[in-house]
């Protein structure tokens, strides 16, 4: 199975602040990763996939990049609604595995 | 528009077998590349990837559970069953099914169910 690691696994931020997550991969996964937010009670919503190809509808302060082993995902102003938890997935191999998780907490 | 739903019972007891379904629409799982998948999220924890099945009738499993999960599909009934033996406390948990096309990546999630094993 291919390990996919995040970190930080939670990240306090302000309002306007740019973050960054990063995921790493046990092995190369080439570029087919993607990137989840997920809120509490809810399922996860799809952001990111092959890296770095944002989802429709979904606010350009997001931003992927990487390829081989490691990925990040950034948002450039973090806005309230962003306060969330993010997973990384590969789609490289089966079985399809997620990263642990990154909580996005109010500073 | 794709939606997929989750349904199923909220509590089974040890040992016993969970059935879930998953009703979608705005697809159609006959469409040569489509995949229906589960995936399930314990309390506080991360995701957890279970099972996918295809257009074709491909069907792949999580190694770690592989013995336990079978995963069908009726494709006139636009629904997809996923069974799990041998419940445990431990797979208490949210049970997602979401929308794949071959290669590529997850796209649409149901809401989920949650599932609580208890005596």
């Amino acid at each position: 199975d291919i390990q996919m690691t995040q970190s930080p696994s939670t990240l306090s931020a302000s309002v306007g602040d740019r973050v960054t997550i990063t995921c790493r991969a046990s092995q190369s996964i080439s570029s087919w990763l993607a990137w989840y937010q997920q809120k509490p009670g809810k399922a996860p919503k799809l952001l990111i996939y092959k890296a770095s190809s944002l989802e429709s509808g979904v606010p350009s302060r997001f931003s992927g990049s990487g390829s081989g082993t490691e990925f990040t995902l950034t948002i450039s102003s973090l806005q309230p609604d962003d306060f969330a938890t993010y997973y990384c997935q590969q789609y490289n191999n089966y079985p399809l595995t997620f990263g642990g998780g990154t909580k996005v907490e109010i500073k | 528009q794709i939606t997929l739903k989750e349904s199923g019972p909220t509590l089974v007891k040890p040992t016993q077998t969970l059935t879930l379904t998953c009703t979608f629409s705005g697809f159609s799982l006959s469409t040569s590349g489509v995949g229906v998948g589960w995936i399930r999220q314990p309390p506080g924890k991360a995701l957890e990837w279970l099972a996918l099945i295809y257009w074709n009738d491909d069907k792949r499993y999580s190694p770690s559970l592989r013995s336990r999960l079978t995963i069908t599909k009726d494709t006139s009934k636009n629904q997809v069953v996923l069974t799990m033996t041998n419940m445990d406390p431990v797979d208490t948990a949210t049970y997602y099914c979401a929308h794949r096309t071959s290669m590529a990546h997850v796209d649409y999630w149901g809401q989920g169910t949650l599932v609580t094993v208890s005596s």
